[in-house]
């Protein structure tokens, strides 16, 4: 089982719909959680950090973490072609080696159709 | 533009030959973490350092793989004698305090092996 899971897609909606993008894990030892977005050939861009259980909102994104469930959603309402991209969540923890390096999982690919 | 530097951005190498990809942190930032995304893959650690100091360096390859960050200078991830499986997009995420609140990714370098 890897340690982190997400759908590759691809998804593809129209224009002003909500997405909805997930992650479920198995290493109870994360503590934050976070979501990228990548754009083709380009760097990942941080879009949302939480650390916590519970919902953080801003803007047109909501991320959504359940730590009893090890499951962790982005959420993105009125969507945008500009937000075509592959969306990549990523967790850490205290590697122990003082390390807090990130897991990814292997990207949700989005197309947003105007 | 302050952000994280890499280059070169493109590089092209025959096999047997060595790779040397640079990574300028963010102005201020004195940690520097290495992740590979080969083709298909998601972002995987390879390696995190400070200055001067390997920290953790659990996700490099056993061989042919080093990184430095000296206290001048970019942090350099150097391969020797690459192979074809070597081909990867290979980027950096610099942090002010090694917590993964402040990891910010650059561009990245694709390098591809012949």
């Amino acid at each position: 089982q890897k340690e982190v899971e997400q759908d590759p897609g691809p998804l593809s909606v129209p224009e002003g719909a909500i997405v909805s993008l997930n992650c479920t894990y198995s290493n109870s030892a994360f503590q934050y959680f976070m979501w990228y977005r990548q754009y083709s050939r380009k760097g990942p861009e941080l879009l949302m950090y939480t650390y916590s259980s519970g919902n953080k909102e801003d803007g047109r994104f909501t991320a959504q973490v359940d730590k009893s469930s090890k499951y962790i959603s982005l959420f993105i309402r009125d969507s945008q072609p500009s937000d075509s991209a592959t969306y990549l969540c990523a967790m850490s923890a205290n590697s122990g080696a003082g390390s807090y390096q990130l897991t990814f999982g292997k990207g949700t690919k989005l197309s947003v159709i105007p | 533009n302050a952000g994280v530097m890499q280059n070169p951005r493109h590089l092209v190498r025959r096999r047997g030959q060595e790779a040397r990809l640079r990574c300028s942190p963010m102005k201020g930032h004195s940690h520097v973490y290495w992740y590979r995304q080969l083709p298909e893959e998601g972002l995987k650690f390879m390696v995190y350092l400070q200055k001067e100091n390997i920290i953790d360096e659990s996700g490099m390859p056993k061989e042919r793989f080093s990184a430095e960050f000296p206290k001048e200078g970019p942090s350099i991830l150097r391969i020797q004698q690459v192979v074809r499986g070597d081909s990867a997009a290979y980027f950096c995420a610099s942090s002010s305090r090694g917590h993964t609140d402040t990891q910010y990714f650059g561009p990245g370098t694709r390098l591809t092996v012949l």
